[in-house]
């Protein structure tokens, strides 16, 4: 069983660009959530998305959007990228309205 | 959820000692009570979880409990080893769609 995977490992961006974000989910699971870590602190909710649809969301501007895929990968697109944009981004994925969330190991975003 | 907070943020303790890490939210609602462990580099890792109905569940080494009337749940670790050090999260929220609340961390050092 192939757990939850995310691509780049790494990513450095400059103020204003824009980025995105790649993750595949663990095998037989149809929800994915993202989340942002910053530096020394706990993952921070996105939002969420269950069968191509979003269906939860945080406390994030607009410019923090996502999409996901018939196969239940996904993506999160970041437009104008602030300094404080960087940070761990992390997917986790789990199947429908299970209660365990098993995260990727996270792209590391530096904004310069 | 919204409001969690942990005791200790850090944690050192000899190889061989139990660990204790304290979780305390605020949403009443929260009936899922997971623990994350993470380690460098990488994404959480889910090591134990509780619900609701349920006062303490034990897997080897790693147990946890609840007091629901007081809004806080513990992760207990017995018979420490050096690979137990890692950053740990507790998560309280909602089942099913709802999101997970990450505390603000807990580092435990076990030292051989």
């Amino acid at each position: 069983e192939t757990g939850v995977t995310q691509s780049p490992t790494h990513l450095i961006k400059t103020r204003g660009q824009q980025v995105t974000l790649r993750c595949s989910s663990q095998s037989g699971h149809n929800t994915v959530s993202w989340y942002q870590q910053a530096l020394g602190q706990g993952p921070q909710f996105i939002f969420q998305y269950y069968r191509e649809e979003e269906n939860g969301r945080g406390n994030f501007p607009p410019r923090f959007s996502g999409l996901q895929f018939p196969n239940y990968s996904s993506e999160l697109n970041v437009n104008a990228l602030e300094l404080d944009d960087s940070a761990l981004y992390l997917c986790a994925s789990k199947a429908g309205r299970a209660d365990e969330q098993f995260f990727g190991p996270g792209t590391r975003l530096t904004v310069l | 959820g919204e409001n969690v907070e942990q005791h200790p943020s850090t944690l050192s303790v000899q190889e061989g000692d139990s660990a204790v890490i304290k979780c305390t939210y605020s949403d009443s609602a929260s009936n899922y009570f997971p623990w994350y462990k993470q380690e460098l580099g990488k994404g959480p890792q889910l090591i134990i979880d509780i619900r609701s109905n349920v006062g303490e569940k034990k897997d080897q080494r790693i147990a946890v409990t609840l007091n629901k009337t007081a809004k806080h749940f513990s992760l207990h670790i017995t018979e420490t080893q050096p690979e137990d050090s890692a950053v740990y999260f507790c998560a309280p929220g909602g089942t099913g769609f709802q999101k997970l609340v990450f505390g603000t961390g807990t580092r435990l050092l076990v030292s051989p």
